[in-house]
């Protein structure tokens, strides 16, 4: 069983189109993030929700818009692509931090967009 | 806001040498280091993570160590091998229990290499 899965794994469009990337995890987990991978492989948070909720939004143009429909899903989607926008993107999900849990980040495969 | 600093950002060592990857951070309420390997094309994996009440973590082959005064944590790898060639992040976080992990600030990541 996959924990964290995200679709699509690739996807390669036109600059100025719209598209979206679709994340799950079956962990029972609260939080669930979005991070950026560059080509220099620099891992950059994007967005943060805990329990639906938006709770990390961190400096991103406003074409990328997250959408957390319950716990459990959080998606992607970004407006009018631009060239800049080619990473990969992971998904990723954590537990609430106890003594027990150490707050670590499963991360899903990866979605690689390419923007043409 | 948090800053890591992580060096090298690419180190070859020989099958059987040891490897030390260095990070430094900025914040001091910061109270959580992991490290994560990337394997190439897959997802970063946590390896092993530290608390700021710790000074020293180890687990088989890999270690830890956390100098709070100094705000730099490292991590050691003993008798490499080409398996463990991979890019490591570190990155530091606050978090505090019964919440949740707040934002994971990654360092830019060290290319490891492994020769056989």
């Amino acid at each position: 069983d996959t924990a964290v899965s995200q679709t699509p794994k690739y996807l390669v469009t036109q600059m100025g189109n719209d598209k979206s990337i679709k994340c799950e995890q079956n962990l029972g987990h609260d939080t669930m993030y979005w991070y950026k991978q560059d080509s220099k492989k620099f891992l950059k948070i994007m967005f943060s929700y805990n329990n639906k909720e938006l709770i990390i939004n961190e400096t991103v143009p406003n074409r990328f818009s997250p959408k957390s429909p319950d716990k459990a899903h959080l998606n992607l989607h970004i407006n009018s692509l631009e060239l800049g926008d080619s990473a990969v993107y992971f998904c990723a999900s954590s537990p609430r931090l106890s003594g027990s849990s150490t707050g670590e980040l499963f991360f899903g495969e990866g979605s690689r967009l390419t923007v043409l | 806001g948090e800053n890591v600093e992580q060096h090298p950002s690419t180190l070859s060592v020989q099958e059987g040498d040891s490897a030390v990857i260095k990070c430094t951070y900025s914040d001091s309420a910061s109270n959580y280091f992991p490290w994560y390997k990337q394997e190439l094309g897959k997802r970063p994996q946590l390896i092993i993570d530290i608390r700021s009440n710790v000074g020293e973590k180890k687990d088989q082959r890999i270690a830890v160590t956390l100098n709070k005064t100094a705000k730099h944590f490292s991590l050691h790898i003993t008798e490499t091998q080409p398996e463990d060639s991979a890019v490591y992040f570190c990155a530091a976080s606050i978090g505090w229990d019964g919440g949740s992990q707040g934002n994971l600030i990654f360092g830019k990541g060290t290319k490891l290499s492994v020769k056989p």
